[in-house]
Formats: structure tokens, C-alpha cells, sequence
């Protein structure tokens, strides 16, 4: 049981390029979401999902997309990088009747 | 809306000292409440939770978390610090949002930094 998986933990873009961090969990969690963790911001809610299918947007969407195609993954994408998207990017997931969110490990993006 | 203040920033305690991070909410019914911790280059760790009950909660590591409602509190002790719990504190409040998705906001964390 693998809990919630990030890859990359590590990434470099340069501005304007695209990329896609990638978030899977095994224990069959309906609630995925994304936050950004910004020094003396805490973790902002980017995107969520409630189930495969469906997505929402958190405090925080601009310059990111997700999808939901199975219960598994929550893939969030940059579409065109920016210095102001320098971040660490937390995955997290919930069992539906749960409250209690797991989060990844994190992945540490630059954006030069 | 909802919001989470933890007023310190930075607490600086010696080895073996008592601890008490201090966590505010504001939200308009019952919250679910967190606390999680952040070694550096790590992820987040749940070091206790609060739902419902006993408002003094134990967790992980020797800590323990009241809930004071009337204080709107929810604030983080520990009777003796170990080296090893330097690291970054985050309080958390859960809420339901449109869709029943129950996400968290988050204060903007207290860096503990602990003394020989």
C-alpha cells in the first residue's frame, strides 16, 4: 500500500514550457485535490475532484489544469510555465466518508 | 469564509522544554481540526485530528491538541521537546464545500527551532 504517490519530486522549467505532475493513490480515494505551499502563505487549494469525471477549482486555479479519468489519478498541468508558479506541490486524497486527508511526499518545482 | 491564524512564525524553545503552538480558526459550524508537521524537504506528517468528543486530543510524538471552542482554538502542546521536533507546523481547518468535498484551509505555519 503506497498511500499517495507524486512524481517528480524534483522538476526545473523554464518559462513558458509545459509539464504535468503526476498523482496516484491505491486506497481507492474518492477525493483527490492539489494544493501549492508558499513560504508564510501555508497550502493554498488549487483544484479538487469528488470523483472520477469531475473537477473543481480551489482558492488558487490560474495557470493549471486537471482531469480525473479514473479514481486513481489527479494529474495537474502547467500549460505555460511562470516564474510565480515556483512552488511546492502537495497531491492529496479522502476516502469518501472519511475526513482525514493523506497527502503525498511534495514536489519541489522551479520555474526560472 | 473560513480562516486559520497561527500567530508565531518562528518559536524558539530549549531541549526538554515545554511547547504550545498556538492555532485561531474561524468558521461558521463545528470544524474538523489538524495538525500537521513539516520536516524540511519532507511531506506533511498528521500529528492528531479533531472531529467530535474529548476536546483534548493525543497524537503522534507525544503531542496533544484542545479544542476551546469558545476561544476558537485548537492549540498544540507537548511537555518536553526533543531535538528532532524541529521542524514546521501546520494547523488546519476542514470544511465542506459545494460538491461535499471536505478540503483544508491552512494557517501559514510555525517553524519551531529547538535548542541543545
Amino acid at each position: 500500500n503506497a498511500g499517495v504517490t507524486q512524481t517528480p519530486k524534483f522538476q526545473v522549467l523554464k518559462t513558458g514550457q509545459s509539464m504535468t505532475l503526476q498523482c496516484a493513490q491505491d486506497m481507492n480515494h474518492e477525493y483527490m485535490s492539489w494544493y501549492r505551499q508558499d513560504p508564510g502563505m501555508g497550502l493554498r487549494l488549487i483544484h479538487y475532484s469528488v470523483g472520477a469525471g469531475i473537477t473543481d477549482q480551489g482558492e488558487v486555479p490560474n495557470g493549471y489544469n486537471v482531469s480525473r479519468s479514473t479514481t486513481e489519478d489527479f494529474p495537474l498541468r502547467l500549460l505555460s510555465a511562470a516564474p510565480s508558479q515556483t512552488s511546492v506541490y502537495f497531491c492529496a486524497s479522502r476516502y469518501g466518508g472519511g475526513n482525514t486527508i493523506y497527502f503525498g511526499e511534495g514536489s519541489w518545482l522551479t520555474v526560472v | 469564509a473560513q480562516s486559520v491564524t497561527q500567530p508565531d512564525i518562528h518559536i524558539t524553545v530549549s531541549e526538554g522544554a515545554s511547547l504550545e503552538l498556538r492555532c485561531n480558526y474561524s468558521y461558521g459550524a463545528t470544524p474538523y481540526l489538524f495538525w500537521y508537521v513539516q520536516s524540511p524537504g519532507q511531506g506533511l506528517q498528521l500529528l492528531l485530528k479533531y472531529f467530535s468528543g474529548d476536546t483534548l486530543v493525543q497524537g503522534i510524538k507525544g503531542f496533544e491538541a484542545e479544542f476551546k471552542r469558545s476561544q476558537s482554538s485548537f492549540n498544540l502542546r507537548k511537555p518536553s521537546v526533543h531535538w528532532s521536533d524541529a521542524a514546521e507546523y501546520f494547523c488546519a481547518v476542514g470544511f465542506i464545500s459545494s460538491g461535499s468535498a471536505r478540503q483544508l484551509t491552512f494557517g501559514s505555519g510555525t517553524q519551531l527551532t529547538v535548542l541543545p
